[in-house]
């Protein structure tokens, strides 16, 4: 089975840098993938990381350690619409299905 | 271009009765996924189609949830004998093939009365 843990809220001030945790355990690793959600909208995609080290993509940035079982996403310029749930999720080897953690709440204030 | 789109929105039922959530998927996109998303919580699988056959449906909880896609497009997730406990919102994602990306549509929220 698969278990992803991250924390269930945050808050950060805005125009500052937040490190979003995500730590997992599962039968079996095909890439660790971060989801943006706005309250009552769909998951947006973020970052894919299938491979060890760091994905830089604008102000978002994602790493992954398979040996520690550990990915973090990194929000740098925290601007007020990045207030939002951000969803870390797996996809294991017995499919294409992806197994989400429970999603961390960040609130962003001025 | 066009999304995932899903449709009801919203959809409020009566305990034992049955609903119906349809899911168009992105033009072209083989791959078809199901989840469900309780308030507070990360999305859940259900369901996963390649073309037109379920290639995993071991996230269904119990029998009272089907779910098909007959021409390999749109898909339908049935529940029947609605309880309390299925009121969540009901993702639907699509995507090119598998282990690529998937593209969430906005859900359908269910609430069992």
């Amino acid at each position: 089975g698969q278990n992803i843990d991250q924390p269930t809220e945050m808050t950060a001030t805005e125009g500052a840098i937040v490190q979003i945790n995500c730590t997992y355990q599962t039968s079996g690793f095909n890439g660790l993938f971060w989801y943006q959600q706005h309250a009552g909208e769909a998951p947006t995609f973020l970052s894919y990381n299938v491979l060890d080290g760091l994905e830089e993509k604008g102000r978002f940035s994602s790493f992954l350690s398979r040996s520690k079982g550990y990915s973090y996403l990194l929000l740098k310029e925290l601007q007020m619409k990045d207030s939002a749930s951000y969803l870390c999720a797996v996809r294991g080897n017995a499919g294409n299905m992806l197994t989400f953690g429970g999603g961390t709440r960040l609130m962003v204030k001025p | 271009g066009a999304g995932v789109s899903q449709t009801p929105s919203n959809k409020v039922t009566e305990k034992g009765k049955y609903v119906e959530l349809r899911c168009d998927p992105i033009s072209g996109h083989t791959a078809l996924y199901w989840y469900r998303q309780s308030l507070g919580q990360g999305p859940e699988f259900l369901i996963y189609f390649q073309g037109t056959g379920a290639a995993d449906d071991s996230g269904l909880p119990n029998d009272r949830f089907f779910a098909v896609r007959p021409e390999g497009s749109v898909s339908t997730l049935k529940i029947q004998r609605t309880e309390r406990g299925d009121s969540a919102v009901y993702l639907c994602a699509s995507s090119s093939g598998q282990g690529t990306r998937q593209y969430f549509g906005p859900g359908t929220r269910l609430t069992v009365t």
